[in-house]
């Protein structure tokens, strides 16, 4: 199984701050990653695909990028709505498996 | 609207089973792949298995032998049912629509809680 390794667990910001969240695979995978938003009480909801592609209807504050099997993504300026936690997640081969999560706090 | 509509919350014993729906409106749901995730209180999201539009399906590992994932295509209806369950499977259970475009999760349901305790 693919592994995914997301850090930081935890994440302390204000808003207007640029923070970066990281996944690390282990096995390359080309660019079959995704990121996850899920608020409390909710379902999860997809803001990037594919690595660096953003989600129609997703604000361009986010964005994601990859080197080797580095994965990040970046929210450039923080809103109030963008607290919550963030996943990644391998589609590249079963099972699709997640990162641990970022819960990005104010 | 496009949207995904779960059935309500379960409360099982040890070693009872749990049929868990799904109803799919506001798309072709004959093509897309149906997916169930599950997600355990305060941790990560693991996913378990698909059905795809032919009626194939594709259980994680973990789950063989005890996970079924059916769909009646007519009623876009897809079903999850997991047998021989511990405290362990307490969880909020997710159905999820996979793109194949964008190979990700791009819709989902709003989560079923089942809770497996004596």
């Amino acid at each position: 199984d693919i592994q995914m390794t997301q850090s930081p667990s935890y994440l302390s910001a204000s808003v207007g701050d640029r923070v970066t969240i990281t996944c690390r695979s282990s096995q390359t995978m080309t660019t079959y990653l995704n990121w996850y938003q899920q608020r409390p009480g909710k379902a999860p909801k997809v803001l990037i695909y594919a690595a660096s592609s953003l989600q129609s209807g997703v604000p361009s504050r986010f964005s994601g990028g990859r080197s080797g099997t580095n994965f990040t993504l970046t929210i450039s300026s923080l809103q109030p709505e963008d607290f919550a936690t963030y996943f990644c997640q391998q589609s590249f081969s079963y099972p699709y498996t997640f990162g641990q999560g970022t819960k990005l706090d104010i | 609207q496009v949207q995904l509509v779960q059935s309500g919350a379960e409360v099982r014993e040890p070693g009872a089973s749990v049929k868990l729906s799904c109803v799919a409106s506001g798309h072709t749901f004959s093509s897309y792949a149906m997916h169930w995730l599950r997600q355990a209180p305060g941790q990560s999201l693991e996913w378990m298995g698909w059905s795809n539009a032919v009626n194939n399906v594709k259980y994680s590992q973990k789950f063989q032998g005890r996970l079924t994932i059916t769909r009646d295509t007519s009623a876009s209806i897809v079903y999850m049912e997991l047998y021989s369950l511990r405290s362990e499977d307490t969880a909020m259970y997710y159905c999820a629509r996979f793109d194949r475009y964008s190979d990700s999760f791009d819709l989902w349901g709003q989560g079923t809680v089942v809770t497996v305790s004596s």
